[in-house]
């Protein structure tokens, strides 16, 4: 399969743990983006890397969320002391740079806090 | 907040009707797109149109932009129970790197 892949596709957690969602891109491309959408709304974007460098997350949610591509090749979204209010499905996507005009979707990762 | 806005919410169709859902954003762009989510599923990329375009075809889908009203609208012809999804317009600006989507709609085809 050489689509985006993402893992794991659904995560049940308590109030106050911590989570880590992994990401997977299409091979080439250089470019990884995360969103979190919620019940019947849109993708909400929260931060993209261009190889390693995170170059936009000023629109992480709070500082309990961060996010790394180490070698510039897969991604990881942490979620430090969750609370009910993350529960929602996390969208990774990539594209190739200066492609902004083609996003691939992976599955996404279903969070559920308790 | 979310850059635009799709109309209607949800829709309902007999299969082989046509179907067309309506976006509205808020600042200038650069290019439009369409997505489509089966589901519990990510999106799909399904056609992009340009600022300067004003249509866009790609097999039984339309794309219009209408860019003095801020506004697109998506056809898909002949519909099949296939199509039942939600459908998402998404945004980019000069000097943005990243899509803004909006709030998307929800197509029922009935076979």
């Amino acid at each position: 399969d050489t689509g985006v892949s993402q893992d794991p596709r659904h995560k049940i957690t308590k109030r106050g743990q911590n989570v880590t969602f992994r990401c997977d891109p299409i091979s080439e491309h250089n470019r990884l983006y995360w969103y979190r959408q919620t019940l019947g709304q849109g993708p909400e974007f929260l931060t993209y890397f261009q190889n390693e460098a995170q170059l936009e997350k000023s629109r992480l949610l709070s500082d309990r969320f961060s996010a790394e591509r180490p070698k510039g090749s897969f991604s990881t979204l942490e979620i430090q002391r969750t609370e009910q209010g993350d529960s929602a499905m996390y969208l990774c996507a990539s594209s190739l740079q200066g492609a902004i005009e083609k996003l691939f979707f992976g599955s996404g990762t279903q969070l559920s806090v308790l | 907040s979310q850059q635009g806005e799709e109309d209607p919410q949800a829709l309902s169709i007999q299969e082989g009707e046509n179907a067309t859902m309506n976006c509205s954003y808020k600042t200038s762009i650069n290019n439009l797109q369409w997505y489509r989510q089966n589901s519990g599923r990510g999106l799909v990329h399904l056609i992009l149109i340009r600022s300067n375009e004003r249509e866009k075809h790609s097999g039984r889908l339309r794309v219009t932009l209408d860019t003095s009203k801020k506004s697109s609208s998506l056809l898909i012809t002949a519909s099949r129970a296939a199509d039942t999804a939600s459908y998402f317009c998404a945004t980019d600006s000069a000097g943005a790197n990243n899509l803004f989507f909006g709030t998307g709609t929800r197509l029922t085809v009935i076979p």
